[in-house]
């Protein structure tokens, strides 16, 4: 079945350095997959999207790997800010058509 | 405001009663998405909508739960003798599905869900 991966634990880093999240895959691959923010108490929100023809998808301070041979997906965050702390959720698509399917989510915290 | 809206947004409950839950989609979308979430987990899939058509549901949900979107425009969740471990965040999620996969992204807009707490 699919399954996809997010570190569990929680990643604290100084403000301004950069964040670097880790997304995994196993037994498919996915047609694309993206990347969400959610906040205590609200439903995420869509940052990017990148699909598996693609090795990378930048937007402002927002960048996205897809590394097909390791079944692997990062996501950075340069100039880390302290508004930047939240849960970042990795979600994933076996097919065009398919259903959405998220991780776990790994908790982000940039202190000052 | 015309993104996602779910009613109710807070209910609570006896174990045993039945609930019911409400979405109302972006008005254009063809998808409809419902995922449970519980503290520190991402979201779970329960079911998801194309149009009125239900396409999948989760081998995890019990037949106690039931979804339906009876004109392909608003869907509702009902949950059926309630248990403890239905308390939850129930959230819902709408998208515009494109016949091909570059057409568009597939991105989700989530309500602000429904929290559930059966005592």
């Amino acid at each position: 079945s699919q399954k996809i991966e997010q570190n569990s634990e929680a990643l604290n880093i100084q403000e301004g350095k950069t964040a670097t999240l880790t997304c995994n895959y196993t037994n498919y691959s996915p047609a694309y997959l993206q990347w969400y923010r959610q906040d205590p108490g609200r439903g995420p929100v869509f940052l990017l999207l990148i699909r598996e023809n693609e090795k990378e998808k930048r937007k402002e301070r927002l960048k996205v790997t897809f590394d097909t041979t390791l079944k692997q997906s990062l996501f950075h965050i340069t100039a880390s800010q302290p508004a930047d702390s939240a849960t970042y959720l990795c979600a994933h698509r076996y097919s065009s058509a398919s259903k959405i399917i998220f991780g776990s989510g790994t908790r982000l915290s940039i202190r000052p | 405001d015309t993104g996602v809206s779910q009613d109710p947004r807070h209910k609570i409950t006896k174990r045993g009663q039945n609930v019911t839950f409400r979405c109302d989609p972006i008005s254009e979308h063809n998808r409809l998405y419902w995922y449970r979430q519980t503290l520190g987990q991402g979201p779970e899939f329960l079911t998801y909508f194309q149009n009125e058509a239900q396409l999948e549901k989760s081998r995890l949900l019990s037949d106690r739960f039931s979804a339906e979107r009876p004109k392909g425009s608003f869907s509702t969740l009902e949950i059926q003798r309630t248990e403890q471990g239905d308390s939850a965040m129930y959230l819902c999620a709408s998208s515009l599905q494109g016949a091909r996969s570059s057409e568009v992204t597939g991105e989700l807009f989530f309500g602000e869900g429904s929290r559930l707490t059966v005592l």
